[in-house]
């Protein structure tokens, strides 16, 4: 079935350093949505990408879809102790969506 | 605007015994989503209703698992009996998707599930 590999599964970092998670898929995705679980809480809806190639920005957020719409990625810059949380890509295939294992950041102020 | 309820918020069975828990969608919100998190995991689709109709259910167990959305509003969600597996958190999300495409899902605060 549909998988959506997420690495890494952890990352902690110095508050101010850069921050990165991807997404990978063997099979072509739709769409892909990305969510922020805080710890305790409930998943959060980011941001989604349709189209191939696309770049979006949020703040200190990019967000990107691959050419082949086959991988994303999540950029950080500077991080913050408000970004600690999960971050969870979601690939759409079709008329299926599937969230990935997550990456846990952790920032150290 | 008033977000995804649930309920209860924590529930503590032992296995072999049931339990249902309560979805109420955001006002308007034509799909609704059952999730199963286990702590460590990324949030497993469980069942997808599109008003009242069924649209995917094909990762829930379905010999223990069931759900329905009666009038195509709120939702409920049973396990019976229940495992020692199914402790997790069990989310319901609410997406406003009116076409083919999938639109933002807004999540409910969940109900944590432990099988002792």
């Amino acid at each position: 079935g549909q998988q959506v590999m997420q690495i890494p599964q952890y990352q902690h970092v110095q508050e101010g350093e850069d921050f990165t998670t991807y997404c990978n898929s063997s099979t072509t995705l739709s769409n892909i949505q990305w969510y922020k679980q805080r710890p305790g809480g409930h998943p959060v809806f980011l941001i989604q990408l349709v189209k191939s190639g696309e770049v979006k920005k949020q703040k200190r957020l990019t967000f990107q879809f691959g050419e082949a719409k086959k991988n994303s990625s999540l950029h950080i810059t500077a991080t913050q102790t408000t970004d600690v949380g999960t971050y969870f890509c979601a690939g759409i295939y079709g008329n299926k969506l599937v969230f990935g294992a997550g990456t846990i950041l952790r920032v150290k102020s | 605007e008033a977000g995804v309820a649930q309920s209860p918020r924590y529930k503590i069975i032992e296995k072999r015994q049931s339990v249902a828990f309560w979805c109420n969608p955001i006002s308007g919100h034509a799909t609704l989503y059952w999730y199963q998190q286990i702590l460590g995991q990324g949030p497993k689709l469980l069942i997808q209703f599109q008003n009242n109709g069924v649209v995917d259910d094909s990762q829930l167990p379905k010999d223990r698992f069931s759900a329905e959305r009666l009038k195509g509003v709120d939702s409920t969600l049973k396990i019976q009996p229940a495992k020692l597996e199914d402790s997790a958190v069990y989310l319901c999300a609410s997406s406003s998707r009116g076409d083919s495409s999938y639109n933002e899902q807004f999540f409910g605060p969940g109900t944590r599930l432990t099988v002792l």
